[in-house]
């Protein structure tokens, strides 16, 4: 089974901090993904990687950065949180056929 | 640009109740589309996929969903629902070209199903 963590359930920051959302998958997939679930929006997509240090812009990258330095991780940064950061993160790895989803990061920004 | 709608926000049924969910997309060229489900509580797990072939699409758990090109839907059907299917659902397309990445899905806004025992 395709497995897809997140390196935390709940977090919570402060105004400013810096945040590391980190994402690990083990099924040597290429193309990897970073959403933000809202409700009654969906899910945005902020940032993408289909290779080692390469990174696409989704719909939404503003107030956010990645970092994929090996295959199997995929960091999203919030270079300084902010209150409407506040949302629930969710990974995603991929093959050609389907996303397969971590169990999210719900983070509360104060 | 290419966009997804799901017509319901909430849908609120009795059990054995027949079930309807509404997704159409904006794209005009060849298209994947999925369905995914968010139990409460748990992470989005693919529901059923249609790439080619016989439009109508079985997946799991008694679900059903039929691709009619002319009409750019993908509805998500179940004849009979259960308590257990309470859950939040998401229609989902891959564009190809989109994005220029392989597997890079565009997302409805989802739609609450709340099922009474």
């Amino acid at each position: 089974d395709v497995k897809v963590t997140q390196s935390s359930r709940y977090l919570v920051k402060r105004t400013g901090e810096k945040v590391f959302l980190e994402c690990v998958q083990d099924m040597d997939h290429e193309n990897m993904f970073w959403y933000r679930q809202d409700p009654g929006l969906g899910l945005r997509l902020i940032y993408f990687s289909y290779d080692v240090k390469m990174k696409e812009k989704g719909d939404i990258p503003e107030g956010y950065s990645v970092s994929r330095e090996k295959k199997e991780r995929f960091s999203l940064i919030l270079e300084s949180a902010s209150t409407n950061q506040t949302s629930m993160y969710l990974c995603a790895s991929s093959d050609p056929d389907e996303q397969f989803f971590g169990p999210g990061t719900r983070l509360t920004v104060l | 640009a290419q966009s997804v709608s799901q017509h319901n926000h909430h849908v609120i049924l009795s059990e054995a109740a027949s079930l309807e969910l509404g997704c159409n997309y904006s794209y005009g060229g060849t298209v994947n589309l999925f369905w995914y489900v968010q139990y409460p509580g748990q992470h989005l797990q693919l529901l059923l996929k249609y790439f080619s072939g016989d439009p109508l699409v079985k997946g799991i758990k008694g679900f059903e969903a039929e691709f009619i090109k002319s009409k750019f839907s993908f509805n998500l059907r179940k004849p009979s629902v259960q308590w257990s299917d309470t859950a939040e659902y998401f229609c989902a397309v891959n564009a190809e070209n989109y994005g220029g990445s392989q597997g890079n899905l565009i997302f409805g806004k989802g739609t609450k199903l709340s099922v009474k025992p």
